[in-house]
């Protein structure tokens, strides 16, 4: 379903652990995307990547990391230094060259305890 | 860097009626504006697009407007329907060079009432 795969759907963890959600898309995709969701806040902008060892911040940055060693993958860490990590998080990705569409994963729902 | 702004956050119409979303951005560099529609529970989902070369697209029901002077963009809804019921993002985008990234708007939760 869209060729955009995010695990897994739910997670729960301490708080102060770091942990890693997974995106993997296999449409041949430069571009990839971290968004975290929150009720009102819409779809803010983590992390993004437009190429293969390259990625720039987001809006809201702080307290995650991210890695793209390869094209179809775009791991996201929330690091114990997120002082709020409970959200819905959504990956995506869009071919970069040309203004097209971005697919979206399914999303993974965090919860810090 | 870009910073959308959509209006309103709720709307409510009647069945058959037309509804309107606006959205204004603020990098004039800004050249692709699309629009995802959110189902409960579901990913967003693209239902319409604009590039920076043209001003109105129209799909169906569904079409947008965009007005780069004033940097603002407007999704219109026309005969609207119960399965219309939704949240609908707006975003604005740069690309070009090593450029790129998608910054939406913070949704506006349409209800269609039968």
């Amino acid at each position: 379903d869209g060729g955009i795969t995010q695990s897994p759907k739910y997670l729960f963890r301490k708080e102060g652990q770091n942990v890693t959600l997974s995106c993997e898309q296999n449409l041949n995709h430069d571009a990839m995307y971290w968004y975290r969701q929150d009720p009102g806040q819409g779809l803010r902008l983590i992390y993004y990547s437009q190429i293969v060892n390259d990625f720039q911040k987001g809006d809201i940055a702080e307290g995650y990391s991210v890695s793209r060693e390869k094209k179809e993958s775009f791991p996201l860490t929330v690091t114990s230094a997120q002082k709020n990590p409970t959200a819905f998080y959504l990956c995506a990705s869009s071919f970069s060259s040309a203004n097209t569409e971005a697919f979206f994963g399914q999303g993974t729902r965090l919860t810090v305890v | 860097g870009e910073n959308v702004e959509q209006h309103p956050s709720t709307l409510s119409v009647q069945e058959g009626d037309s509804a309107v979303i606006k959205c204004t951005y603020s990098d004039s560099a800004s050249n692709y504006f699309p629009w995802y529609k959110q189902e409960l529970g579901k990913r967003p989902q693209l239902i319409i697009d604009i590039r920076s070369n043209v001003g109105e697209k129209k799909d169906q029901r569904i079409a947008v407007t965009l007005n780069k002077t004033a940097k603002h963009f407007s999704l219109h809804i026309t005969e609207t329907q119960p399965e219309d019921s939704a949240v609908y993002f707006c975003a604005a985008s740069k690309y070009g060079g090593s450029q790129g990234n998608l910054i939406f708007g913070k949704g506006t939760k349409l209800s269609v009432k039968p």
